[in-house]
């Protein structure tokens, strides 16, 4: 099936940093997802990207959608202890006649007491 | 939030029993989708359905039945429980589904299906 690498898997950082994670594949995608999920709950939606190139905030939150559509990286400034959680990348394709969604493993972030 | 309700929210089962999980939206959405969660493997798609009576088969489909005989209610069903399908199963919903562009789906709060 169609392969949508997330990097890191997790991630310890302190309260204050800046956090990067980014989605790759082989495959072009026209619409990117960022999602978090807290500890027994679903995922909730943070950023939606929708044309190559595009970069969009939402409060201390950055995503970009890659030139290449390849691509996507979800930044984080100044971490606080409630954006602890998982984080998954959904990139959305063409494939045959209907779309799909392809999910990320997910990239855990975890803040150092 | 959206209004999804997931029942039950835990299960423990014998393997080889069969179990169905239910998935309640009051939003009238059209696409409802159920997904399982497994570490390492992110959220792969099970069955999804763009209408009563219609559904279709997702990354995952063998050993699950669904059925929607109503707007509100998907149902995911194991017809006889395995090992290999403990895992958390998350319902999702959304107006346009996956089948349009610029899709966003929203989650219910998933359960956690144990087979013993």
């Amino acid at each position: 099936g169609q392969q949508l690498n997330q990097s890191p898997q997790s991630m310890f950082i302190q309260e204050g940093e800046d956090v990067s994670m980014n989605c790759t594949s082989s495959s072009i995608f026209n619409t990117w997802l960022w999602y978090k999920q807290d500890p027994g709950e679903g995922p909730v939606l943070l950023i939606a990207l929708y044309k190559a190139g595009e970069l969009t905030s939402n409060g201390r939150l950055t995503a970009q959608f890659g030139i290449t559509r390849k691509d996507s990286f979800l930044n984080i400034s100044a971490s606080i202890p409630s954006d602890v959680g998982i984080y998954f990348c959904a990139g959305q394709l063409l494939y045959g006649s209907n779309y799909q969604l392809i999910w990320g493993a997910g990239t855990k972030l975890i803040i150092k007491p | 939030d959206a209004g999804i309700t997931q029942s039950p929210r835990h299960k423990v089962t014998e393997t080889g029993t069969p179990v169905t999980l239910r998935c309640h939206q009051t939003e009238n959405h059209r696409y409802m989708y159920w997904y399982r969660q497994d570490p390492g493997h992110g959220l792969r798609l099970i069955h999804y359905s763009y209408g009563v009576k219609d559904t279709d088969k997702g990354e995952v489909s063998d050993g699950y039945s669904v059925s929607r005989s109503k707007t509100e209610d998907f149902l995911l069903t194991l017809e006889s429980a395995t090992s290999s399908q403990t895992s958390v199963y998350f319902c999702a919903i959304s107006p346009r589904g996956q089948v349009a562009p610029n899709t966003e789906a929203f989650f219910g709060q998933g359960t956690r299906l144990t087979v013993v």
